[in-house]
């Protein structure tokens, strides 16, 4: 069936450090793929997202594109702030968008 | 403006008993997700409402969870005997359209954490 594998966290990091969450995925078809980040206290909030092949989703600095010959999604950003500190979702929807399938999550700390 | 809301946003239940969990979405919005977010896990599907039909229930894990949104606004989850393995972060999200050809951002609410002892 279709799924999202990212990395384990926590993931620790130092301000201005570069950042990558890496991400895969298994579907049949071509579905859509998304970053989610669920920041303390707070609902997941849509990151950046890209729709096919070769699509690079990017926003507040970060990055991913979509790699279908890896089946990869991974998130970088070049210089992470403490304020990125927050668990991030990869996931995928197909065909009509109504249903995601999520990874675990990838809890990263950015200390001063 | 607001956002989608929960509430209660915790729950203690007693094995056995029932509880009701409510969303109250966005204003407007047609769709309505609700989800079940295991500790450590991601948010796993459970059943999609668009308006008041129940268009996807294929991610409910028994016939004791129940999903409802009589007038296409508020929707009510309830879970019947609550077990241990219910105990997980239960969360509602709302989108604006109904195009099923292009993305929909869902906004999630904070979600109700329930815990059954």
């Amino acid at each position: 069936g279709d799924s999202v594998t990212q990395m384990e966290g926590p993931v620790t990091l130092s301000e201005e450090a570069f950042l990558t969450i890496n991400c895969t995925y298994t579907a049949t078809g071509y579905p859509s793929l998304f970053w989610y980040v669920q920041y303390p206290g707070e609902g997941l909030q849509l990151l950046l997202k890209a729709t096919k092949a070769d699509d690079k989703g990017s926003n507040k600095g970060f990055e991913a594109t979509y790699r279908k010959e890896t089946t990869s999604f991974h998130l970088e950003k070049g210089s992470v702030q403490v304020s990125d500190s927050a668990v991030y979702f990869c996931a995928l929807s197909k065909y009509n968008f109504n249903k995601f399938y999520f990874g675990s999550g990838t809890k990263l700390n950015v200390k001063p | 403006g607001a956002g989608v809301s929960q509430s209660p946003r915790y729950k203690v239940a007693k094995r056995g008993q029932d509880v009701a969990l409510r969303c109250d979405p966005i204003s407007g919005h047609v769709s309505l997700f609700w989800y079940q977010q295991a500790l450590g896990q991601g948010p796993e599907f459970l059943t999609y409402f668009q308006n008041e039909a129940q268009l996807d229930k294929s991610g409910l894990p028994s016939d004791r969870f129940f999903a409802e949104r009589p007038e296409g606004s508020v929707s009510t989850l309830k879970i019947q005997r609550t077990q241990q393995e219910d105990s997980a972060v239960y969360l509602c999200a709302s989108s604006p359209r109904v195009d099923s050809s292009s993305y929909n951002e869902q906004f999630f609410g904070p979600g109700t954490r329930l815990t059954v002892l």
